[in-house]
Order: C-alpha cells, then sequence, then structure tokens
C-alpha cells in the first residue's frame, strides 16, 4: 500500500464547476498536509496547506482534512481553464518526520 | 521575497560523471530539502538539511551527498552518475518543523 494515494485521473470538469480533489494516507501520525498545484514541466506551487481536523478555506480553494478517515480533500470552486494542472497532495511528520512523501498527484482538465 | 532559487537550470552529463546542483533557500528559512522528479515516476525525497546539518535522507545511495552553509544555502552532489539519474532535482526550503516547503524552479539533470 502506498503512503499517499491519488486517483491519477485525469479528472475533467466544465469550466464554472467545482473540481473536487481526493487523497488518503496511511501514517496516523502525519501532522500536516498540503496541496501543490504543477503545471507540466514546472516545478510544484504551494496553494493549501491544512493541520486541524475540518474545513480551511482561501479564495477559490478549500482543504478539508479528516484524521480520524486518513482523509484529505481538495476543492477548487469555479473552476478555470488555467486550473488545469497536476494536483499532488503531501504529507509530514509522524514516521516520515519534517520529510514530504507525496502523492502521484490527480490530473485536473478543465473545459471551457 | 525572493522565491528559493536554484542553478543550473540544465545540466548535461555523461555515465560515470560528477554533478553538483546548488540552491539557495527563502530568505529566514533555515531548512533545505532535495527531491527528485524522475519521469513518469513521483517526487522522491532525497536530503533534509537544517542549520547546517544532514537530518534526513531517502532510499537513495550514498553517491547521492550534500551539504548546507552557514548562508543556509545548499549543494547536490552526485557522483559516478548513471542513466537513471536523469530527473528534475527539485529543492524546497521552509522556516522549520512541518512548516509549508516552497520550492525552486529546479535543475534538469540528463545523463548522456
Amino acid at each position: 500500500q502506498k503512503e499517499v494515494e491519488q486517483n491519477s485521473g485525469p479528472l475533467s470538469v466544465p469550466e464554472g464547476a467545482i473540481a473536487s480533489l481526493n487523497c488518503t494516507y496511511s501514517d496516523r501520525g502525519s501532522q500536516s498536509f498540503f496541496w501543490y498545484r504543477q503545471y507540466s514541466g514546472k516545478s510544484p506551487e504551494l496553494i493549501m496547506f491544512i493541520y486541524s481536523n475540518g474545513d480551511k478555506e482561501d479564495g477559490r480553494f478549500t482543504a478539508q482534512l479528516n484524521k480520524a478517515s486518513q482523509y484529505v480533500s481538495l476543492l477548487i470552486r469555479d473552476s478555470q481553464p488555467s486550473d488545469s494542472a497536476t494536483y499532488l497532495c503531501a504529507v509530514n511528520g509522524g514516521n516520515a518526520g519534517n520529510m514530504l512523501t507525496f502523492g502521484g498527484g490527480t490530473r485536473l482538465m478543465v473545459k471551457p | 521575497e525572493a522565491g528559493v532559487t536554484q542553478s543550473p537550470t540544465h545540466l548535461i552529463k555523461t555515465r560515470g560523471q560528477q554533478a553538483t546542483l546548488r540552491c539557495s533557500p527563502i530568505s529566514g528559512h533555515t531548512s533545505v530539502y532535495w527531491y527528485q522528479q524522475a519521469l513518469g515516476l513521483g517526487l522522491q525525497f532525497l536530503l533534509w538539511y537544517d542549520e547546517g546539518e544532514e537530518r534526513n535522507r531517502g532510499n537513495f545511495p550514498p553517491r547521492f551527498s550534500g551539504r548546507q552553509f552557514p548562508n543556509y544555502s545548499s549543494e547536490l552532489n552526485v557522483n559516478a552518475l548513471e542513466l537513471e539519474d536523469s530527473a528534475l532535482y527539485l529543492c524546497a526550503s521552509s522556516r522549520g518543523n512541518n512548516q509549508p516547503q516552497h520550492f525552486g524552479d529546479g535543475t534538469r539533470l540528463s545523463i548522456l
């Protein structure tokens, strides 16, 4: 079992819709949770981080964390074609210490 | 605020040679991390430096090594290069434990 799992996609949504990206992790000691966006050929860009159970909103983005279910999600409201990218879920803490353990990423396609 | 800077952008080497990659963290960040992203593979943790000390290393052979300087900049050295070392090498920095990591643009290393 991979430590951090994501559906590879592609996830296709129409412009203006809500995109929902999901991630599960195996290490119950994980403490910090991050979402990065990576455009093809570019480096990852941090878009959200969350430490506590519940929701955290920033603009069009909402991160959701459920530690009991070992589940993290990212919602993107009013999706735009420019949101088309690979979204990487990453966790640290627990057995991983301060290093980030990444999922394989979900490719999101927003169609005009 | 300047972001994480990496040099060179591209590096072409032949098998058996040695490569040196450089990274300058965001001002105020003391932790530097190195990751490898090989084509078709996810981001893999290589090394973590904090306050000049190596704190953790990933599952890579000893020919991958590095150091952190008093000004918190860092070098990644790869000896005896092999074809499978061809990848995007990403440096990230953070303020401390479990804090968000911000990535540089990466160095693309190609082994011929």
